[in-house]
Order: structure tokens, then sequence, then C-alpha cells
């Protein structure tokens, strides 16, 4: 039972380029999210998802696309990354229980 | 709009101290009150938590008290220990709405020797 997981660990992109971000989770939960952690901010809330086929939008949602099309696999799309998207990412995974269980992050660095 | 203020944003404690970390949150919809720990380079993972109809538990070293009339909730650390320096966040939310949290903003916990 790996939990939740993301690839790559680490990545740095020019601005203009695109990349996705994979999060995949073996416990077959229902809803997942995904974050950004950004210095004496918390972590915010990008997107989410609370099933297949079912997406949302969080509090951070301008610049990043995701789907949902499998109950395990969740990814994050930048699809013209800026600097302002330099940023650890979280992927997040939960049942209907209130726990949420979170990835290991992807450090993110866009010049 | 910020649900959720936390302090201090960063605490030192001398091992064997006490560490008492705050939460004031606004929405009076949220109904469990979480307390989420994360180490350098790792994710955040749940370390206590606490429904409303309690006003307090505990948890080996680590105790929520929980104060619906004030709408806070804070963390205790008895006796403090190098490993629980660490950031320390809480995330209060509304049964059900698990796929979102809001979190607070973090409190960066240094015990020293």
């Amino acid at each position: 039972n790996a939990g939740v997981t993301q690839t790559p660990k680490f990545q740095v992109l020019k601005t203009g380029q695109s990349m996705t971000l994979q999060c995949a989770q073996d416990m077959n939960h229902e809803y997942m999210s995904w974050y950004r952690q950004d210095p004496g901010m918390g972590l915010r809330l990008i997107h989410y998802s609370v099933g297949a086929g079912i997406t949302d939008q969080g509090e951070v949602p301008n610049g990043y696309n995701v789907s949902r099309s499998t109950t395990e696999d969740f990814p994050l799309r930048l699809l013209s990354a800026a600097p302002s998207q330099t940023s650890v990412y979280f992927c997040a995974s939960s049942s209907s229980a209130d726990t949420q269980y979170f990835g290991p992050g992807t450090r993110l660095t866009v010049l | 709009q910020q649900q959720v203020k936390q302090s201090p944003q960063s605490l030192i404690v001398q091992k064997g101290g006490i560490s008492i970390i705050n939460c004031a949150y606004e929405n009076t919809a949220f109904d469990y009150f979480p307390w989420y720990q994360q180490f350098p380079g790792k994710g955040p993972a749940l370390l206590i938590a606490i429904r409303p109809d309690v006003s307090e538990k505990k948890e080996g070293r680590f105790t929520i008290s929980f104060n619906k009339s004030a709408k806070q909730f804070s963390l205790h650390i008895m006796d403090s220990q190098p490993g629980d320096s660490a950031t320390y966040f809480c995330a209060p939310l509304t049964t059900g709405t698990a796929s979102k949290l809001t979190f607070g903003t973090g409190t960066r916990l240094q015990v020293t020797l």
C-alpha cells in the first residue's frame, strides 16, 4: 500500500513551458485534491475532485487544469508556466471521512 | 477571505517545555477541527483532531482544547521533544468537505535541547 504518490519530486521549467504533475493513490479514495504551499501562506487549494469525472475549482485555480478519468489518478496540468507558479505542490486524497492523506510533494521552479 | 487565523507564526521551546499553538476561525459551519504536522520535505499528516461535542481531547503528549463560543481551538504539546520540531497547521472543516481544506498559515516549532 503506497498511499499517495507524486511524480516528479523536483522540476525546473522555463516560462511558457507546459507540464503535468502526476498524482496517484491506491486507497480507493473518492476525494482528491491539489494544493500549493508557499512560504507564510500555508497550503491553498487549487482544484479538487469528489469522484471520477467530477472536478471543481478551489481557491487558486488560474493557470491550472485537472481531470479525473479514474479513481486512482488526478493529474495537474500547467498550460503555460509562469514564475508565480514556483511552489511546492501537494496532492491529497480522502475517503468520505474527514482525514486527508498527502503525498510527498513536487517542488517546482519556473524560471 | 481569511477564514482561519493561526498563531504564533513561529515558536521556540526548550526540551521538556509546553508548546501552545492557537487557531481562530470564522465559519460557524465548521464541525471538525484537525491539526496537521509537517516535517521538512514531507507532506502534512494528521496529528490529532476534535469534534465540537467535547472541549478537550488528549492523545499522548498532544492535547486539543476547543472553545466553541470563542471560535478557537488550540494545540498543546506537553514535554516537547526535539523530534516535535515541525510546522503545524490547523485546518478546520465542515464534515463531508474533506476534499477542500482551508489551512491556517502554519506555525514553525523548534524544540531546543
